[in-house]
Parts: C-alpha cells; sequence; structure tokens
C-alpha cells in the first residue's frame, strides 16, 4: 500500500505570497491531519479533516486554511507568507493510526 | 497541563544500553498512543502503538502502558547508533483529536 504523499517537497516563496501544499493520504484513509514543524516549536497541529469536513483545529491565524477533496486528498493554504512561516509542513493520514508524508519545507524570503 | 507530556532529554546512552523514554498524558479517557522516531530533517515515523494495560514488545522495542498512571513508555534494548533521533509520544484524545508530546532526543554514543 502506497504511503502519504506530498508536493512539493521544497518550496521557495517570498514575504506576502501565497502558497498552497497537496497531500495525498494512504488509500481508505478518510482523515488528514496537516502540522507545521519549526526547530523551537516542535509539532504544531494546525488542522485536520476528515469527510471533506474540518474536524479539528489548532491555534493558526486564518491565513492558514485548507480544504479535503472527495477522494480524501487534501490541500493547504498559507496566504500572505511572513518569514516565521519557514518550516516543514507535514501532512499525516489515518485511521487507526496516523502515518506521516516526508512534509514539504517551505522557506519564506 | 499539555494532553501529552515527555521528558524534553536530551538523552544520552552508550551503545549496547538500554534507553528510558517516558510520556504521561491527562485525558483519562485515551486509548491509544504512539511512539514516533524522527530523524533529523526528516517525518515522523512510527514504530509503536500500545492500546492495553502491560507491555508490547517488537524486537527491541518495548511499549509500557501504564493506565491508572496515565504514563506510557519505550525502552529500547541494545541500543544502537543508529537508534539517534527524537522520539514523540502521540495519542488522541477522546475528541479524537491527535496530540504530540515535543519529543526526546536520544544519542546513542558508539
Amino acid at each position: 500500500k502506497a504511503g502519504v504523499t506530498q508536493t512539493p517537497r521544497y518550496l521557495i516563496k517570498t514575504r506576502g505570497q501565497q502558497v498552497t501544499l497537496s497531500c495525498s493520504p494512504i488509500s481508505g484513509h478518510r482523515s488528514v491531519s496537516w502540522y507545521q514543524q519549526t526547530p523551537g516549536q516542535g509539532l504544531q497541529f494546525l488542522f485536520e479533516y476528515f469527510s471533506e469536513t474540518q474536524r479539528n483545529k489548532g491555534n493558526f491565524p486564518g491565513r492558514f486554511s485548507g480544504r479535503q477533496f472527495s477522494n480524501s486528498r487534501s490541500e493547504m493554504n498559507v496566504s500572505t507568507l511572513e518569514l516565521g512561516d519557514s518550516a516543514l509542513y507535514l501532512c499525516a493520514s489515518r485511521s487507526t493510526e496516523q502515518f506521516f508524508g516526508p512534509g514539504t519545507r517551505l522557506t519564506v524570503l | 497541563q499539555k494532553e501529552v507530556e515527555q521528558n524534553s532529554g536530551p538523552l544520552s546512552v552508550p551503545e549496547g544500553a538500554i534507553a528510558s523514554l517516558n510520556c504521561t498524558y491527562s485525558d483519562r479517557g485515551s486509548q491509544s498512543f504512539f511512539w514516533y522516531r524522527q530523524y533529523s530533517g526528516k517525518s515522523p515515523e512510527l514504530i509503536m502503538s500500545i492500546y492495553s494495560n502491560g507491555d508490547k514488545e517488537d524486537g527491541r522495542f518495548t511499549a509500557q502502558l501504564n493506565k491508572a498512571s496515565q504514563y506510557v513508555s519505550l525502552l529500547i534494548r541494545d541500543s544502537q547508533p543508529s537508534d539517534s533521533a527524537t522520539y514523540l509520544c502521540a495519542s488522541p484524545n477522546t475528541g479524537n483529536q491527535f496530540y504530540f508530546g515535543t519529543g526526546t532526543s536520544l544519542t546513542v554514543i558508539p
């Protein structure tokens, strides 16, 4: 069974731009969660989608948004990028156990 | 109080020793617990799941769960330099949201 995939793997943007990250979950998994990981903050939960509905949400500003499609694929969007948004963005899918994708490393210049 | 808390470490053990990683959780309704290993620059990898009180062994890894004490641990026997990584404890709460500890950095010294 294929694992969680994320695209792109690396991204460089400038302040003020917006970015969209994509995640394809493990086949059969309907839950997709997004996390931000920075060296100083560890894993920070952004949001979780289940069957196209946002089920849980972390404490991030409204610039961070997401959605899930009927095939369970998910996208995350960050608008008006700030330098502090530079991080590894991880997607995870689960049934009972949660599995992570390889992540997208976003650098904001 | 955080949902899941870990000793942040860092923890250093000599090669061949037992590494002991600890985690506590606050939601008594939590039913499942997971340990992830994360190498520097990589994404977390699930290495152990435990659902019942007691011990669960998988190769050199043993997970221990004590629901009465709200405590879960991971023992790594015969530690190898390749075990050097950050280990994350995680559990979904009764609201089904996954919570992660801050991670324990383990270094195995050859």
